[in-house]
C-alpha cells in the first residue's frame, strides 16, 4: 500500500540534544512538508521541499533543519536551538502535477517530548 | 498571506443531531479549501475539498461543506452525527501556486454524546 511512514512514534529527548525524525513516502510525490502541532494552535509549517536537493523555510523554521537527498525521504532534525520542541510532528506530501488541488497526504506523526 | 479562523474550539452535540463547524478564511489570492479530520494520536485524513465548480462538496460519510466566496466561508455540516464522528476537525486553505503548503485553522473538537 502506498503511504507515508514516520518513525519513531514516540521520542524522548534530553535538553541540549539533537534528534532526527524520519519521514518516508512511496507515493512518488514531488513535494514534502513538515508541520508542528500544538494543542489549540492547529498545524504550523516548519519546512517544505518541492524537489530533491531543494527545500524552503516555512513559518517556524528556527531551531530545525532538514535534508532532501532522495525523493522518498525528508528527515527533520530538531536541534538544541529549538527552545520548546515538545509537540506532535506531522509529515505530509503531495504531487505537484495533476488536478488534485494541492491535497496533502499525512503520516501518522511523531510525538516528541523533552525531558 | 492567508489565515483561517475556526470560530468554535469545541462543539458538543448529541448523537443523531445535526452539526455545523464554522470556518472563515482570508486570502489575497484564489485558494483551494479543505477539511481534514484527526482522531487521537493519529495523522490527518482528508474529509473533503473544494477546488472549483459546484460550491457544495460532499464526503462519503455524510459530511458536506459549502464554499461561500462573498462571506469567505467554508462551513462543514452533517445532518445526523454518530459517536464515531468524535474527532478534531481542521479547516485549511492552500494557494493555487507558489509553495502550495496548507494554512490551518486552530481546529474544532467535535464531541458526540449518546
Amino acid at each position: 500500500d502506498g503511504g507515508i511512514t514516520q518513525s519513531p512514534k514516540y521520542l524522548f529527548r534530553k535538553e541540549g540534544q539533537n534528534v532526527t525524525l524520519s519521514c518516508e513516502q512511496n507515493l512518488n510525490h514531488d513535494a514534502m512538508y513538515w508541520y508542528r502541532q500544538d494543542p489549540g494552535q492547529g498545524l504550523r509549517l516548519i519546512y517544505y521541499s518541492q524537489i530533491v536537493n531543494d527545500f524552503q523555510k516555512g513559518d517556524i523554521a528556527e531551531g530545525y533543519s532538514v535534508s532532501r537527498e532522495k525523493k522518498e525521504s525528508f528527515p527533520l532534525t530538531v536541534t538544541s536551538a529549538q527552545k520548546n520542541p515538545t509537540a506532535f510532528y506531522l509529515c505530509a506530501s503531495n504531487s505537484q502535477s495533476g488536478n488534485r488541488g494541492n491535497e496533502q497526504f499525512f503520516g501518522p506523526g511523531t510525538r516528541l517530548t523533552v525531558l | 498571506a492567508q489565515s483561517v479562523t475556526q470560530l468554535d474550539s469545541q462543539v458538543p452535540v448529541f448523537e443523531e443531531a445535526p452539526v455545523e463547524l464554522r470556518c472563515n478564511y482570508s486570502s489575497s489570492v484564489s485558494v483551494y479549501l479543505f477539511w481534514y479530520v484527526q482522531y487521537p494520536n493519529q495523522g490527518l485524513q482528508l474529509l473533503l475539498k473544494y477546488l472549483s465548480g459546484s460550491t457544495l462538496v460532499e464526503s462519503i460519510n455524510g459530511f458536506e461543506a459549502e464554499f461561500n466566496k462573498s462571506q469567505t466561508s467554508f462551513h462543514l455540516r452533517k445532518p445526523s452525527v454518530h459517536i464515531s464522528d468524535t474527532a478534531e476537525y481542521f479547516c485549511a486553505v492552500s494557494d493555487r501556486a507558489g509553495r502550495r503548503a496548507l494554512t490551518f485553522g486552530s481546529g474544532t473538537r467535535l464531541q458526540v454524546q449518546p
